[in-house]
């Protein structure tokens, strides 16, 4: 079966520091991998995308970059964080979709993360 | 407009009775339609997915469909209490790549 890890669960960072999420997935190839975000009480915003090795799609433009260096491994970064980069941020997958299939995304177990 | 609509809530429903959640969408071309719960503090799960008009039923889940009237629906039959959470309605855009979700309806069971 397949299975997605996320980590860190929590992180508190100061404003102007580096940030690193990494997310891999397992059991399943070629997935498309996702990062979303969830500013408290809001719904989910989709930051990046991407359908294969070094394809990365932004939906926002903002100081977050997005990296897939393996097939099953996502990471979000920034160079500089602001107060406005807190939020819940969530990695999913969904199975190929290249051949038309409607895979649902499946979610890891988030990242809370807090701007000071 | 947005590209999903759902009513924020948030909708109070006693034990055991039916809950009614409810869902636009404005691509028009859309062929994917999911309906996730989210517990506070975690992340979304799965619960429906539905890919035709009409009904679908899971257990005391039945997600509904309407392409015409770009309409989606679920309903929680014999609601609990441990249904209380945000339910997420997703859309799946025309390219198939993007899924776009709702900005969620709490709901409340009260028991």
């Amino acid at each position: 079966s397949q299975t997605i890890h996320q980590w860190p669960a929590t992180l508190v960072q100061p404003v102007g520091s580096p940030l690193s999420l990494e997310c891999t997935v397992e059991g399943t190839s070629n997935p498309n991998l996702y990062w979303y975000r969830q500013a408290a009480g809001r719904g989910l915003q989709l930051l990046f995308y991407s359908v294969g090795i070094g394809q990365i799609s932004s939906e926002v433009p903002q100081n977050l970059s997005a990296s897939r260096p393996q097939d099953r491994q996502f990471i979000l970064s920034s160079k500089k964080l602001l107060l406005s980069d807190s939020g819940f941020y969530l990695c999913a997958w969904s199975g190929d979709t290249s051949a038309g299939s409607n895979s649902p995304l499946h979610f890891g177990n988030g990242t809370r993360l807090t701007v000071t | 407009q947005k590209e999903v609509e759902q009513n924020s809530g948030p909708l109070s429903v006693p034990e055991g009775a039916i809950a009614s959640l409810n869902c636009t969408y404005s691509d028009r071309g859309s062929q994917s339609f999911f309906w996730y719960r989210q517990y506070s503090g975690k992340s979304p799960e799965l619960i429906m997915s539905i890919y035709s008009n009409g009904d679908k039923e899971d257990g005391r889940f039945t997600a509904q469909l309407n392409k015409a009237s770009q309409y989606v629906s679920l309903l929680i039959r014999d609601s609990q209490p441990s249904d209380s959470a945000t339910y997420l309605c997703a859309v799946l855009n025309t390219g198939g790549f993007k899924t776009i979700f709702g900005a969620g309806t709490r709901l409340f069971v009260k028991a």
